[in-house]
């Protein structure tokens, strides 16, 4: 098993489609995250969880729905996406909570997004 | 705003030399410093972490720390055209409340060219 799993790894889907990606981590890890990387622009960080609690950051829109049930596990559901939310998403963890600062992120193969 | 700033290049070199990638950062406080790579089409890899001022080498990569500057660089000696791929500088940034936020940079792509 690698280490960070996503899935799927590409998805077409309409705007008032619900979809939902998945990840799982198996390098026992206390954090996941979701990041998005759209062209020519930076890594956004858009949820963190630690300890199975979320870090919300608030400016990522509620069209965009995470969840954590255990720690190897994270989700983020999908509905109503505008065609600007086209993107990899990519999923990582880390073996220290947030809020230490030696934190490096592992990632998974991320899922490629087209909003049509 | 606490920012992470690269070159976004392309930088091209020739194989067998010597590439140099370099980042800047904002926030003083910052204690640990990380460089990825990313393949077209992949997700980001972790290559090298740095966390205290002076070079760090592993095999062909050197990454080298200036905290009063606030800089850190990477360098690729003896570049091959396997090492042809987008470099993302990555810095934990405070975030406020004694929390930190790994933050990326815009990435640096490299081409070497046979």
């Amino acid at each position: 098993e690698t280490g960070v799993t996503q899935t799927p790894r590409h998805l077409v889907m309409g705007m008032t489609n619900k979809k939902s990606l998945k990840c799982e981590q198996h390098l026992g890890h206390n954090a996941m995250y979701w990041y998005k990387q759209s062209a020519k622009k930076p890594l956004e960080l858009m949820f963190v969880y630690s300890l199975e609690e979320r870090v919300e950051n608030n400016s990522v829109p509620s069209r965009f729905s995470p969840e954590c049930p255990n720690s190897s596990h994270l989700f983020l559901h999908l509905h109503t996406l505008q065609p600007e939310d086209s993107a990899l998403y990519l999923c990582a963890s880390s073996q220290d909570s947030p809020g230490r600062m030696n934190t490096e992120a592992f990632f998974g193969q991320g899922t490629r997004l087209t909003v049509v | 705003q606490k920012e992470v700033e690269q070159n976004s290049g392309p930088l091209s070199v020739p194989e067998g030399a010597i590439a140099s990638l370099n980042c800047t950062y904002s926030d003083r406080g910052s204690q640990s410093f990380f460089w990825y790579r990313q393949y077209s089409g992949k997700s980001p890899e972790l290559i090298m972490s740095i966390y205290s001022n002076g070079d760090k080498e592993d095999g062909r990569f050197t990454a080298q720390l200036n905290k009063a500057s606030q800089y850190v660089s990477l360098l690729i000696r003896d570049s091959q055209p396997s090492d042809s791929a987008t470099y993302l500088c990555a810095v934990n940034l405070s975030s406020g409340a004694g929390s930190y936020q790994l933050t990326f940079g815009k990435g640096t792509k490299l081409s070497v060219i046979p």
